[in-house]
């Protein structure tokens, strides 16, 4: 399997500008997952998709921010308008629950380096 | 707020040298995992101990895990240059559910 893929890999845009974040997951993995990281804040959590249905999204900063999952193999994470703040790296992960006893270990992409002037 | 703390932040040591690094919790977990983190990479999964084990082996890696004083350690071994990246500790916990990351240690290995 190729892994998560993730891109595009780096995005430089200008403030106001929309800007869409695109992930297809390892095949067969029923957990999607958004991650921004920076030095400031470290590694935080977005929003969880379950076959395709968000299901947490307390993480989202702001309403600028949304993210959608409609097929098993695609996710997209949008930013409209974009603001300097939101320069980061954005990971995309996923991962398998087999049902009892199983692990949550999740798998990363490379992530796409944003950034906004 | 973050589940895992690791420490220290960074960490520098020669190669052929041992590495520890530790990370503690705040409440109970099913597992803790590791997770390494090359230069412009994504994190890549090291590890994983469930709260019923104490000590797990992987290669050059040893996991300890202390659930009575919520903590964990990471012990690489005889470290090569290769070993240079940042390392994360994610808890889980009980069914399925999402990680919590800590801030990472950065490990620096010199030749």
């Amino acid at each position: 399997d190729a892994g998560v893929i993730q891109s595009p890999r780096h995005e430089v845009t200008e403030m106001g500008q929309e800007v869409t974040l695109r992930c297809k997951p390892i095949s067969g993995h029923d957990y999607l997952f958004w991650y921004r990281q920076t030095m400031m804040r470290g590694l935080e959590l977005l929003i969880y998709f379950n076959n395709n249905v968000p299901i947490d999204d307390s993480g989202m900063p702001e309403d600028r921010f949304s993210a959608k999952m409609p097929n098993a193999s695609f996710s997209t994470l949008k930013i409209q308008p974009s603001e300097p703040r939101d320069s980061a790296v954005y990971f995309c992960a996923s991962s398998f629950f087999g049902g009892a006893g199983s692990t949550d270990t999740q798998y990363f992409g490379p992530g796409t380096r944003l950034t906004v002037l | 707020s973050q589940q895992g703390e690791e420490d220290p932040q960074a960490l520098s040591i020669q190669e052929g040298e041992n590495a520890t690094m530790n990370c503690s919790y705040k409440t109970s977990i099913n597992n803790l995992q590791w997770y390494r983190q090359n230069s412009g990479r994504g994190l890549v999964h090291l590890i994983l101990i469930r709260s019923n084990e104490r000590e797990k082996h992987s290669g050059r890696l040893r996991v300890t895990l202390d659930t009575s004083k919520k903590s964990s350690s990471l012990l690489i071994t005889a470290s090569r240059a290769a070993d240079t990246a940042s390392y994360f500790c994610a808890t889980g916990g009980s069914g399925y559910s999402t990680l919590t990351f800590g801030k990472g240690t950065m490990l620096l290995v010199s030749p």
